[in-house]
C-alpha cells in the first residue's frame, strides 16, 4: 500500500524569505499524480501545486515550486516570498494513475507559520 | 459557478443519534468522493462514488456508514449511532471525469456529545 510522509509537524518562516516543506512517499507504481493542498484555517482544502510522475520537469505554479526526485520518492514544497497569506497546513498527497482513480492518500500535514 | 457545497457547515449529535451530511458537486460533475480528517491528521478517503453507483468504498466504516449519490439530489454520507471516535472534519469532493483533478468543499465538522 502506498504511504505519505511529511517528517516536519510545524515549520516557520520569515515574511519575503524561502521555506521548503518535506514530503516522501511510498510506492511500488510507476506512474501516479503528486500534490500539494493548502488548508488555511477555513478548512476549505486548496490545491496549490500537482506534479505528474512521469514529468521529469519539476512543477511550478507562480512563487510554489517542487522539487521531484523519483528515485528517491520525495517531492518538496519551496514557497518563495512567503506572504502572510500562506500561513496554513499544508497536506502532500499521492494518486495512483489508474485504480480507484480518485483516492488521494494524504500526508499527516505540515503547520507553517510566517512571521511579519 | 458554484463550488462544492456542503451542509451543514457543523453537526452536534448526541451519542447513538444519526448524523447526515450533504455534498452538492460542481455543476456537471459525477464523481464524488468523500474524505474524513480526524485531529492533528491528514484527511482519510472513505468512499468514491458516481451517480447511484459506489466505485470504491475500501476506506469506510463496515457498520453503521453508509454513502449514496443519487441520480437526482446531492451525495449523502449517513453515520448511524453515533459515537465519539466518529467527531471529525468530513470533506466531500468532486471532479468532471475519474482523473480530473477533484474540487473540495468546505467541509462539516462533526461533534458528538
Amino acid at each position: 500500500a502506498q504511504t505519505v510522509t511529511q517528517s516536519q509537524p510545524e515549520m516557520s518562516v520569515q515574511e519575503a524569505e524561502t521555506v521548503t516543506l518535506s514530503c516522501t512517499y511510498d510506492t511500488s507504481e510507476s506512474d501516479y499524480y503528486l500534490f500539494w493542498y493548502k488548508q488555511p484555517p477555513s478548512r476549505q482544502m486548496i490545491l496549490v501545486i500537482r506534479q505528474e510522475a512521469y514529468k521529469q520537469q519539476n512543477a511550478t505554479e507562480n512563487r510554489f515550486s517542487v522539487n521531484f526526485q523519483k528515485a528517491a520518492k520525495s517531492f518538496s514544497l519551496k514557497i518563495s516570498d512567503s506572504q502572510l497569506g500562506d500561513a496554513a497546513m499544508y497536506f502532500c498527497a499521492y494518486r495512483s494513475r489508474g485504480g480507484s482513480q480518485g483516492n488521494l492518500i494524504f500526508g499527516k500535514g505540515t503547520k507553517l507559520s510566517v512571521k511579519p | 459557478n458554484a463550488g462544492v457545497m456542503q451542509n451543514p457547515r457543523h453537526l452536534v449529535r448526541r451519542r447513538g443519534q444519526e448524523a447526515r451530511l450533504r455534498c452538492s458537486p460542481m455543476k456537471g460533475h459525477s464523481h464524488v468522493y468523500w474524505y474524513r480528517q480526524l485531529p492533528e491528521e491528514g484527511l482519510k478517503f472513505m468512499v468514491y462514488l458516481q451517480k447511484e453507483n459506489i466505485i470504491d468504498e475500501s476506506g469506510m466504516p463496515k457498520e453503521r456508514f453508509s454513502a449514496e449519490f443519487p441520480k437526482e439530489g446531492p451525495s449523502i454520507l449517513r453515520i448511524q449511532q453515533v459515537v465519539r471516535g466518529d467527531s471529525a472534519a468530513y470533506f466531500c469532493a468532486s471532479s468532471l471525469r475519474g482523473l480530473a483533478e477533484a474540487f473540495f468543499g468546505q467541509g462539516t465538522r462533526l461533534t458528538v456529545v
